[in-house]
């Protein structure tokens, strides 16, 4: 059975400060997304790494993703008030069209 | 261009009767995925479908629940003789046809958020 695992589950950082949330996954695959929810919000796509090595960015937010290691970060850079929301990522656990496999959920409050 | 869609938003129902969530899929979509959040914690995987089959069930509760993606129409999941613990979000998804090789991506719709009193 396909385990993700995020961490840290909560987190309060200040305005203006760079942290990384972390993804470990249990099994092997090269597919892995990165989802936003706000509160009573349904979940935003922010990225979608499909091979190993694959880094994605936008905004003061960037996604890797190490296949061998097993293990997604999301970065964020300078961080802002506005990017206060709910972090999930989610694994494809193997040859497309699967139901996605989710973490826990990273809570991300940013204090101005 | 439409995404996907859910309706209710919102649903009470007393514990016993029947809930039922629709789901629309986006425009040129053929896969239909359903995932139940309960609060403070994950989507959990329940079902995954295409047009008149279930694909994959295996996040399903065995009894009681049920999902269907008739050929015309939006793709419903159903939840006979509802009770508390049934009372979360219910999300569908839905993606683009998957050829070989081919990334795909899950757009999610807003959910119905389930009450059960």
């Amino acid at each position: 059975e396909l385990k993700v695992e995020q961490n840290p589950l909560f987190l309060s950082m200040q305005e203006g400060k760079n942290y990384t949330i972390y993804c470990n996954y249990s099994t092997t695959s090269d597919r892995l997304y990165w989802y936003r929810q706000d509160p009573g919000k349904s979940l935003e796509s922010l990225f979608v790494l499909l091979s190993n090595g694959a880094v994605k960015q936008e905004g003061r937010l960037m996604a890797s993703l190490d296949t061998k290691a097993r293990l997604s970060t999301l970065h964020i850079t300078a961080a802002v008030h506005d990017l206060s929301a709910t972090y999930f990522c989610a694994v494809d656990p193997g040859g497309g069209a699967d139901g996605l496999t989710f973490g826990k959920g990273t809570h991300l409050i940013i204090q101005p | 261009n439409a995404g996907v869609m859910q309706n209710p938003r919102h649903l009470v129902r007393r514990r016993g009767q029947e809930a039922r969530l629709r789901c629309s899929p986006m425009k040129g979509h053929s896969h239909v995925y359903w995932y139940r959040q309960l609060p403070e914690e994950g989507l959990k995987f329940m079902v995954y479908l295409q047009k008149e089959n279930i694909i994959d069930e295996s996040g399903m509760p065995k009894e009681r629940f049920s999902a269907e993606f008739p050929k015309e129409g939006p793709s419903i999941l159903r939840i006979q003789q509802v009770v508390r613990g049934d009372s979360a979000a219910y999300f569908c998804a839905s993606s683009r046809n998957v050829g070989t090789g081919v990334a795909y991506e899950q757009y999610f719709g807003p959910g119905t958020r389930l009450t059960v009193t």
